[in-house]
C-alpha cells in the first residue's frame, strides 16, 4: 500500500501568513494527489485535485503543486475562514490512501 | 444540486452486522463511481471501499476486506456498504463521496460528501 505523509502535524500562523504543508508519498503517485479541508463536525471540502487543479469555487490563494512523491498545498494569505484540518489524498490506480492531516490553528 | 445523505448508522455490539446507505441525487448516478470514508473519533480520514459506476467493480481497504461488501442501485439512485463482525475499531462516522470525474475507474477523487452516519461498536 501507498503511504502518505504530512508535515507538519500541526501548523500555528496568523491571518494574512503564507502556509505551505508538505505531503510524500511512498511511492510515486504521478500527478494523482488531492487535498481536502475540514472543519470539526463536518464533511471533507475538496479543494486540489490531479496535484494543482483548483476546484470550482475555490478560493484562488489556495493552490497545489508536486508530482511523483513530493507535493505541497500553499495557502497565499490565510484567512479567517482557513483554519481548519488539511488532508492529501493519494488516488493512483485502485487504492486510496490519506495523510494524516494538518491542523491549521491561529496563532 | 449535487446531494449524497447517508442513513443506517447506530449503535452494534462487537461481532454484528449493520447496512449503511446513501442515497444520491441531482447527478446521473450511474455514471459515477462512489466512495466510502470513515473518520474514528478524534482521528483522521480512512478509505474504507470503492465501486466503479457502470460495471460494479469493487474495491476495499485491507482493513475491511472479507467484512464489508459496498454495492450500488443505479435503479435507486442509491450506494450501500454492508458490514459485519463488526469490531470497536469500526466506529466512525461514515461518509460516502461521489468521484469528480465521469466514466473512470480510478482515476478520480472525491468532489462531493455527504455529512456522514455514525456507526458505534461496543457492548
Amino acid at each position: 500500500d501507498i503511504q502518505m505523509t504530512q508535515s507538519p502535524s500541526t501548523l500555528s500562523a496568523s491571518v494574512g501568513d503564507r502556509v505551505t504543508i508538505t505531503c510524500r508519498a511512498s511511492q510515486s503517485v504521478s500527478a494523482w494527489l488531492a487535498w481536502y479541508q475540514q472543519k470539526p463536525g463536518k464533511a471533507p471540502k475538496l479543494l486540489i485535485y490531479k496535484a494543482s487543479s483548483l476546484e470550482s469555487g475555490v478560493p484562488s490563494r489556495f493552490s497545489g503543486s508536486g508530482s511523483g512523491t513530493e507535493f505541497s498545498l500553499i495557502i497565499s494569505g490565510l484567512q479567517a475562514d482557513d483554519f481548519a484540518t488539511y488532508y492529501c489524498q493519494q488516488y493512483n490506480r485502485y487504492s486510496r490512501t490519506f495523510g494524516q492531516g494538518t491542523k491549521v490553528e491561529i496563532k | 444540486e449535487v446531494q449524497l445523505v447517508e442513513s443506517g448508522g447506530g449503535l452494534v455490539q462487537p461481532g454484528g452486522s449493520l447496512r449503511l446507505s446513501c442515497a444520491a441525487s441531482g447527478f446521473t448516478f450511474t455514471n459515477y463511481a462512489m466512495t466510502w470514508v470513515r473518520q474514528a473519533p478524534g482521528k483522521g480520514l480512512e478509505w474504507v471501499s470503492s465501486i466503479s459506476g457502470s460495471d460494479g467493480s469493487t474495491y476495499y481497504a485491507e482493513s475491511v476486506q472479507g467484512r464489508f461488501t459496498i454495492s450500488r442501485d443505479n435503479s435507486k439512485n442509491t450506494l450501500y456498504l454492508q458490514m459485519i463482525s463488526l469490531r470497536a475499531g469500526d466506529t466512525a462516522v461514515y461518509y460516502c463521496a461521489k468521484a469528480n470525474v465521469a466514466f473512470t475507474q480510478y482515476s478520480y477523487c472525491m468532489d462531493v460528501w455527504g455529512k456522514g452516519t455514525t456507526v458505534t461498536v461496543s457492548s
